[in-house]
């Protein structure tokens, strides 16, 4: 089953405006919480994370914000930009191996 | 610094044929050791991890079978490839922070 829920499939955003991916998880015991933008035919690349203990993270024009009694997580990206047009992927971290369980994505177009 | 290289970066297989994609890992020791697929338009669905040389958990049934004869070397295998086999592999390691690192991924058809 999908451990992780992500909305919305895909995103279309003005330059200069704000994108809002949605994600939520049921396992209470996954412990860290990534964001990876992926260009295609790249590999996914490490954006920010957060652990459940914190409720908000910001790098830059990136934020996490953190609902840990729902059990739900958000990538907001301010001041969108064109070169911000990626997919985005939310994550999980879990069990015996610290595996990682990652949401269906969403594709951002940010348009000029 | 820590790097992850995945090869080949595409490969074009005939059904029946099989299958081997290679990972290694430099400057970290014990990493956890990841295998995702990543079917078109669709997200990540991990393969196997691992935690330790010759510690292999697999995730889902399926036609592939993972390996990790050194350290820092992570083995995706088959011996039967399947139509359904074609998609983006990819290969991680995990960090003592807990973070996941990516490696480049491998486009496999299958023919």
């Amino acid at each position: 089953q999908q451990q992780v829920k992500q909305s919305p499939q895909s995103l279309i955003v003005q330059k200069g405006g704000i994108s809002i991916i949605n994600c939520a998880y049921e396992n209470t015991a996954f412990d860290y919480f990534p964001w990876y933008q992926q260009f295609p035919g790249k590999g996914p690349a490490l954006l920010i994370a957060i652990r459940p203990d914190v409720s908000e993270k910001k790098e830059g024009r990136f934020t996490i914000s953190f609902n840990k009694s729902a059990k739900q997580f958000s990538l907001h990206i301010m001041d969108s930009q064109p070169g911000d047009s990626a997919t985005y992927f939310c994550a999980a971290r879990g069990g015996t191996g610290n595996q990682f369980y990652f949401g269906t994505g969403t594709s951002l177009t940010v348009i000029p | 610094s820590q790097t992850i290289h995945q090869w080949p970066a595409t490969l074009v297989q005939p059904v029946g044929s099989p299958l081997s994609l290679e990972c290694t890992v430099e400057g970290t020791s014990n990493p956890n050791l990841y295998w995702y697929r990543q079917a078109a338009g669709r997200g990540l669905q991990l393969l196997f991890y691992s935690v330790g040389i010759g510690q292999i958990s697999s995730e889902v049934p399926q036609n592939l079978s993972a390996s990790r004869p050194q350290d820092r070397q992570f083995i995706l295998s088959s011996k039967k490839l399947l139509l359904s086999d074609s998609g983006f592999y990819l290969c991680a390691y995990g960090t003592g922070a807990g973070k996941a690192f990516f490696g480049q991924g491998t486009r496999l058809t299958v023919v």
